[in-house]
């Protein structure tokens, strides 16, 4: 049972470059959610989905776009990197609408230069 | 706006010292709070507080919640250099659906 795991964990872009960070969870979970992590600004939602086929937009999408094909993986899209998305990102999943924890990924550090 | 302030921002302290970690909270349809502990890199959960569930216990950590005056407590006995790290609160509330407005980290370090 390998929990969220994200793929990849590092990853240095130039400006206007795309690229998808891969979220998955063995847990048969139905929510899971994209965050970006900024110094002196917490974990910021950006999109997230509760089931699969679904997705919504959370406090902070501008460049970014989701898919929940299947429902163990959500994945988040940079179409045209810039700098202001360097940020450490982690996804999270959670069981479902109930009151549950959620269980977040390791991160990925991206540098967009 | 949803808000949610966590005080000290950082807090330094030698091994055996308590500490209390504050986090204030401003939202619409409050649902849960939780606590999360960040090392180097993924949270983990440590607590969840509820209407129904006020205060919680797990060892040398603690933590109630006040939701008249909005705000949650985490205690820390007995401080040990393993519980250095980041700690995070989260407030899950129903705005749409049900989302985590989450404050900026308290970073803790426990010197030996």
């Amino acid at each position: 049972n390998a929990g969220v795991t994200q793929t990849p964990k590092f990853r240095v872009l130039k400006t206007g470059q795309s690229m998808t960070l891969l979220c998955a969870q063995d847990m048969n979970h139905e929510y899971m959610y994209w965050y970006r992590q900024d110094p002196g600004m917490g974990l910021r939602l950006i999109h997230y989905s509760v089931g699969e086929g679904t997705t919504a937009k959370g406090e902070v999408p501008d460049g970014y776009n989701v898919s929940r094909l299947k429902k163990q993986n959500f994945l988040l899209g940079l179409e045209s990197a810039a700098p202001s998305q360097t940020s450490v990102y982690f996804c999270a999943s959670k069981k479902e609408r109930e009151l549950y924890e959620q269980y977040f990924g390791p991160g990925t550090r991206l540098t967009v230069t | 706006e949803d808000k949610v302030v966590q005080s000290p921002l950082s807090l330094v302290v030698h091994e055996g010292d308590t500490v209390t970690l504050n986090c204030s909270y401003e939202v619409t349809n409050f649902r849960s709070l939780l606590w999360y502990k960040q090392e180097k890199k993924a949270p983990t959960f440590l607590f969840m507080l509820t209407s129904s569930g006020i205060e919680k216990k797990s060892g040398r950590l603690s933590s109630i919640l006040d939701k008249k005056e909005l705000f949650s407590i985490l205690n820390i006995t007995a401080t040990q250099t393993g519980d250095s790290a980041v700690y995070l609160c989260a407030v899950e509330a129903l705005t749409g659906t049900y989302k985590y407005i989450f404050g900026t980290g308290t970073r803790l370090k426990v010197l030996a």
